[in-house]
């Protein structure tokens, strides 16, 4: 599977934009994009995917560059149950039972 | 919302004993996986099934390893030997189908504890 690269941590104010970015310059045209979360004493929790287009549900948007080389998750209130460690994995079906590889992901960190 | 659920929530053992380590799936789900996470470390795969067999596992999931679906519900992992190093969160995750839309549902973990 291809590699993501995201910054190791970050941090943002209760009720503003965060932007989490995540760099896969090795990906391949059948890479899907994936977002999951993990908050402090639970499992991870899936977020968002896309492959090309942008995508928006309740939880977050995704924003995917025209090259697809890399991609941010856009959380556009973020609150204090959003403080958790980011994963930004891709994911070829065609090449993989569909197990999750998992980076060190963004740790947010989110100041009342 | 459905959820995958693990039991026990913390399991404490002795070195060298068996472990096993519990999960329902949510029900209608069909691809099973089992992952692990060493104290602040990364949450590795460890073993996917799916039709009553492995469909893949990595180089943790050795011969001490096992895993089985023992009826309609239940999917569990069996470690025959634990070693100190066995301490870690395990976490079981189940998937309606491979397709692309179908995200991971993971339950909250089981923490192994190795005396």
């Amino acid at each position: 599977d291809a590699k993501t690269t995201q910054p190791n941590s970050m941090e943002s104010n209760e009720e503003e934009p965060v932007h989490l970015p995540c760099n896969h310059s090795t990906i391949s045209g059948t890479d899907y994009i994936h977002w999951y979360r993990q908050l402090p004493s639970q499992g991870p929790e899936y977020v968002i995917h896309g492959l090309t287009s942008n995508v928006n549900n309740r939880m977050a948007s995704l924003a995917i560059a025209e090259d697809r080389k890399s991609s941010t998750l856009i959380l556009h209130r973020a609150t204090l149950r959003d403080a958790a460690v980011y994963y930004c994995i891709l994911l070829n079906y065609g090449g993989s039972q569909g197990n999750l590889i998992f980076g060190k992901g963004t740790k947010l960190s989110v100041k009342p | 919302e459905p959820e995958v659920t693990q039991t026990p929530s913390h399991q404490v053992t002795q070195m060298g004993q068996e472990v096993i380590l519990r999960c329902v799936p949510i029900s209608n789900h069909l691809y099973f996986y089992w992952y692990r996470q060493i104290l602040g470390q990364k949450v590795e795969f460890l073993v996917s099934f799916y039709n009553n067999e492995i469909s893949e596992k990595s180089e943790i999931f050795d011969d001490q390893f096992s895993v089985e679906r023992p009826d309609g519900s239940n999917f569990t992992l069996k470690i025959r030997s634990t070693k100190l190093e066995d301490s870690a969160m395990y976490f079981c995750a189940s998937i309606l189908t491979r397709g692309i839309n179908q995200p991971q549902h993971f339950g909250d973990g089981t923490r192994l504890s190795i005396l």
